[in-house]
C-alpha cells in the first residue's frame, strides 16, 4: 500500500533563507509525485510533478524537489523563501502501476515566514 | 483554459438535513475525484469516477454520502443525513489520465454543520 509521510507539520524560516520541507514515501510500485500548495481559502495548486523522468524536478515560484529512491523521499526546497511563500504544503503519491491512480496526501506542513 | 468549477462555495446546513455539492471538472478530462479535507488535515479521497464509472469508492461512507457523474462531465456529490464530522472542505478535482496525474483542483466547498 502506497503511503506519505511529511516530517514536519509546521516549519518556520526567515525571508530570504532556504526552505526544506521533508516527503518521504511508500509505495510498491514506480510512484508518482507531487508537490501541491494551499493559500488560505484557496485551492489546492500544483507546485511540481516527478513521474520517473528526472530525479531533480524544478517547479514553479522557483521550487523544486529531488525524488531519491534508496532513500525514498522527495523533499522540497526553495533556495530563498519570500514572505508570499507562507501556506499549506502537501507531497502527494501516486502509484503508475495502479490501476486507478489514486493520489495519497501527506497530512501537510505550514510553512510560516517571517519577515 | 478553465479550470475546475465547483459550487456552491460556502454552505451551512444543520445535523440532520441534506447537502448537494456540484463540480464540472476542466473539459476533455477523463478522471474526476472528490476529496474530503478536514481542518488541519491532507485532503482523504472519498470516490474517483473515470467517465461516468466509479474507479474507486472504498472511502466513502455509503450510508449517507452518494456521487454521481451521469454523463461523464459534471458531477454531484451527496450528503444525506449530514453529521457534525461531515463539516470539512470538499474538493473536486480532474485529471486527463488517471494513472500518471496530477489532479487540477477547484475551489472547494466549504461546509459547517451545525
Amino acid at each position: 500500500a502506497q503511503s506519505v509521510t511529511q516530517l514536519d507539520s509546521h516549519v518556520s524560516v526567515s525571508e530570504g533563507t532556504p526552505v526544506l520541507l521533508r516527503c518521504n514515501y511508500s509505495s510498491s510500485y514506480s510512484p508518482s509525485l507531487f508537490w501541491y500548495v494551499q493559500h488560505p481559502n484557496k485551492g489546492l495548486q500544483l507546485l511540481l510533478k516527478y513521474t520517473s523522468a528526472a530525479t531533480l524536478v524544478k517547479g514553479i515560484n522557483g521550487f523544486e524537489a529531488e525524488f531519491k529512491k534508496s532513500e525514498t523521499s522527495f523533499h522540497l526546497t526553495k533556495p530563498s523563501a519570500h514572505m508570499s511563500d507562507a501556506a499549506e504544503y502537501f507531497c502527494v503519491v501516486s502509484e503508475v502501476s495502479s490501476n486507478t491512480g489514486k493520489l495519497i496526501f501527506g497530512q501537510g506542513t505550514t510553512l510560516q515566514v517571517k519577515p | 483554459e478553465a479550470g475546475v468549477a465547483q459550487s456552491p462555495r460556502y454552505k451551512i446546513i444543520e445535523k440532520r438535513q441534506s447537502v448537494a455539492f456540484w463540480c464540472n471538472p476542466i473539459s476533455g478530462h477523463a478522471t474526476l475525484y472528490w476529496y474530503q479535507q478536514i481542518l488541519g488535515q491532507g485532503p482523504k479521497l472519498l470516490i474517483q469516477f473515470q467517465n461516468n464509472g466509479v474507479v474507486d469508492d472504498s472511502q466513502l461512507p455509503k450510508d449517507r454520502f452518494s456521487a454521481e457523474r451521469l454523463k461523464g462531465v459534471d458531477s454531484t456529490l451527496k450528503i444525506q443525513p449530514a453529521k457534525l464530522e461531515d463539516s470539512a472542505v470538499y474538493l473536486c478535482a480532474s485529471s486527463p489520465r488517471r494513472d500518471r496525474g496530477p489532479a487540477f483542483f477547484g475551489q472547494g466547498t466549504r461546509l459547517t454543520v451545525v
